[in-house]
């Protein structure tokens, strides 16, 4: 079956300029993840959505970052007003359920190819 | 807090065995997972322990001592397509939802 996808591979943008990334997850998993990856760097955890409820934005490293998922499924990540450090690999998770305190699955996220975003 | 520790490479030849461990601290702690990553890929999973012992799973174990905060994933008859990035990664209660706290990987590289 179609896995998590994620759009556009690449992206490179001037500095100052906003950016939108997209991702698709798997059909029917309720829970989404953003995570980025720098060079060097572990996967850092940035905002999570958990069906309808309110997400998780504590990962998120300024007010220049927001995230939207509309209808539970496709989600989007916009930074605004680009600065160098933000250039990394921002890669979409999705899990089947991610309900908090839940431990009877070990809610296995399935990752997306991931978008290379490169700040000139 | 949450710190993941897990040493940066490793090396390796192609038919052994290699260890590659990982400790934490973390508040909630709620399930580990160990990821492959190769360059320019999405990380793939490989295991999660959420009770201490081994699991074993063909060619790749993983171990987990929660009083420890201690885990290995157990490469054997490794391979040339091993060369990859081992991604250790913990589920926080404490953190949002189901997020991981990943390590920073563990580059390995299998020589002939």
């Amino acid at each position: 079956g179609a896995g998590v996808s994620q759009s556009p591979s690449n992206k490179v943008t001037e500095k100052g300029k906003d950016v939108e990334l997209r991702c698709d997850p798997i059909s029917g998993h309720t829970a989404l993840y953003w995570y980025r990856q720098s060079l060097g760097q572990g996967l850092e955890f940035l905002i999570y959505f958990q069906g309808n409820s309110a997400p998780d934005k504590s990962g998120l490293p300024s007010d220049r970052f927001s995230a939207e998922r509309t209808g539970g499924s496709v989600s989007t990540l916009t930074i605004q007003r680009t600065q160098q450090e933000d250039s990394a690999v921002y890669l979409c998770a999705s899990s089947l359920v991610g309900v908090w305190g839940d431990r009877s699955s070990y809610n296995e996220q399935f990752f997306g190819p991931g978008t290379r975003l490169t700040v000139l | 807090g949450q710190n993941i520790d897990q040493p940066t490479e490793m090396t390796a030849t192609e038919g052994a065995i290699v260890q590659i461990n990982c400790t934490y601290q973390t508040s909630g702690f709620n399930g580990l997972f160990w990821y492959q990553q190769h360059a320019g890929e999405a990380p793939t999973f490989l295991s999660y322990n959420v009770l201490d012992g081994l699991e074993e799973k063909g060619r790749f174990s993983s171990f987990l001592s929660r009083s420890k905060g201690y885990s290995y994933l157990l490469l054997k008859e490794l391979q040339m397509k091993d060369s990859a990035s081992y991604l250790c990664a913990v589920r926080d209660l404490d953190q949002a939802g189901t997020a991981l706290i990943f390590g920073k990987g563990t580059t390995l590289s299998v020589s002939s």
